[in-house]
């Protein structure tokens, strides 16, 4: 079966630096991969989506790798805030493809100091 | 734009007792999902609708658990009998297509006593 693996250790950062986080799958080629923020107490947001044939996708200060080779996607914030603490989820295009069906991994919390 | 909408936000009640969770996907979303987190298991598909019919239920634990969709605008989520290992929080999220993003409620925490 499909297996998802982040970093279940929090990421603990200085503020300004870039934050690098890590989704690691296993078993399957899954056609797409979303990144969503989680806050305490709130559902999960959508931040990114990237297909299999795209290697980079940027949205202002993020910026999602998608290595379908090493089966990897890596999730990058720069110039981090405060503001950007939070737990991370990265989730795959489940089995079948193409179905809305997605697999969660168990995120990993970001810690932003100032 | 009002967004997933879920009720209750806090549900409290003793282990036996049916526990009913209630959604309101946004207006134009074909597709509904409901989900289950837990600290030990992350985020778990349960169950999801694609124009009110189940597609796939193959996530929900077992027979005491049932979902419905009796129309575009909402869906509930039903356990009966509850037991306190159901204790956890439960989201719903709706998507216009199958691969586009989805949109959570801010979801339902359940403690069975």
């Amino acid at each position: 079966s499909q297996k998802i693996e982040q970093n279940s250790e929090a990421l603990n950062i200085q503020e300004g630096k870039t934050a690098t986080l890590t989704c690691n799958y296993t078993n399957y080629s899954p056609a797409y991969l979303q990144w969503y923020r989680q806050d305490p107490g709130r559902g999960p947001v959508f931040l990114l989506l990237i297909r299999e044939n795209e290697k980079e996708k940027r949205k202002e200060r993020l910026k999602v790798t998608f290595d379908t080779t090493l089966k990897q996607s890596l999730f990058h914030i720069t110039a981090s805030q405060p503001a950007d603490s939070a737990t991370y989820l990265c989730a795959l295009d489940g089995v079948p493809s193409n179905t809305g069906k997605l697999i969660f991994g168990q995120g990993t919390t970001l810690q932003v100091k100032p | 734009d009002a967004g997933v909408i879920q009720s209750p936000r806090h549900e409290v009640t003793e282990m036996g007792q049916e526990v009913t969770l209630r959604c309101k996907p946004i207006s134009g979303h074909d597709y509904l999902f409901w989900y289950r987190q837990t600290m030990m298991r992350g985020l778990e598909l349960l169950i999801y609708f694609n124009n009110n019919v189940p597609i796939d239920d193959s996530g929900m634990p077992e027979d005491r658990f049932s979902a419905k969709m009796p129309n575009a605008s909402f869906s509930t989520l039903k356990i009966q009998p509850s037991e306190p290992r159901d204790s956890a929080v439960y989201f719903c999220a709706s998507s216009g297509l199958s691969n586009q993003p989805q949109h959570f409620g801010d979801g339902t925490r359940l403690s069975i006593l």
